[in-house]
């Protein structure tokens, strides 16, 4: 049973630093094919991805927020971590993590609501 | 970068069949595989079509998916509405550097 969860700050404040890990079982982050990425949701809005890593340490960003976002992976601990820098109140949203095989996001984590405010 | 275009909103009433689109912006919609993921208020997204057109297990066949090169679309068909059906609707396809959600549809059933 493949099951992921998001853990982190539920609140920082303007130009803060983000982080965000993910930690997963029932899969591993070494098998060929397998990611791991960030997905969030403002409130009421649409689906909008950030970050995926690959077994392989392959990485992939949003071009549009390329410059704020790291992905890690410690496949030991079966943990992935984002960092988004520079915080502001527009990165509000639910931020989820999800696995991806093929091209699929088959499984999500519950998602995390971080909230950006002074 | 490309753009996955959705409408809004859709409607219609229990036990109809609805479709709902997924435009590519750019580059064929048949060069990488679209998938379709539900999300109910309060949950997280689920998937109910991958690689175009399959179903994952547990999925009614009620529900189905299809690609059109011609309009460079996916679609998304529901038929039998039932009440439960209604939420909010993401198509996701990908290139090689980049994942690609659309706007979402919210599927109303009344």
């Amino acid at each position: 049973q493949i099951t992921l969860k998001e853990s982190g700050p539920t609140l920082v404040k303007p130009t803060q630093t983000l982080t965000l890990t993910c930690t997963f079982s029932g899969f591993s982050l070494s098998t060929s094919g397998v990611g791991v990425g960030w997905i969030r949701q403002p409130p009421g809005k649409a689906l909008e991805w950030l970050a995926l890593i690959y077994w392989n340490d392959d990485k992939r960003y949003s071009p549009s927020l390329k410059s704020r976002l790291t992905i890690t992976k410690d496949t030991s601990k079966n943990q992935v971590v984002l960092t988004m820098t520079n915080m502001d109140p527009v990165d509000t949203a639910t931020y989820y993590c999800a696995h991806l095989y093929s091209s699929s996001w088959y499984y999500w984590g519950q998602g995390t609501l971080v909230t950006v405010s002074s | 970068n490309f753009m996955l275009t959705q409408p809004h909103s859709v409607s219609e009433s229990p036990g109809k069949t609805v479709t709902i689109s997924c435009t590519r912006s750019s580059g064929s919609i048949a060069s990488n595989y679209v998938q379709w993921y539900q999300q109910r208020p309060g949950s997280s997204p689920t998937t109910v079509i991958y690689e175009d057109n399959q179903r994952p297990s547990g999925v009614p066949d009620r529900f189905s998916g299809s690609i059109d090169s011609s309009s460079n679309s996916a679609s998304l068909t529901i038929s039998g509405l039932k009440t439960e059906d209604e939420a909010d609707y993401y198509c996701q396809s990908y290139d090689s550097s980049n994942q690609v959600f659309g706007g979402g549809t919210k599927l109303t059933v009344l």
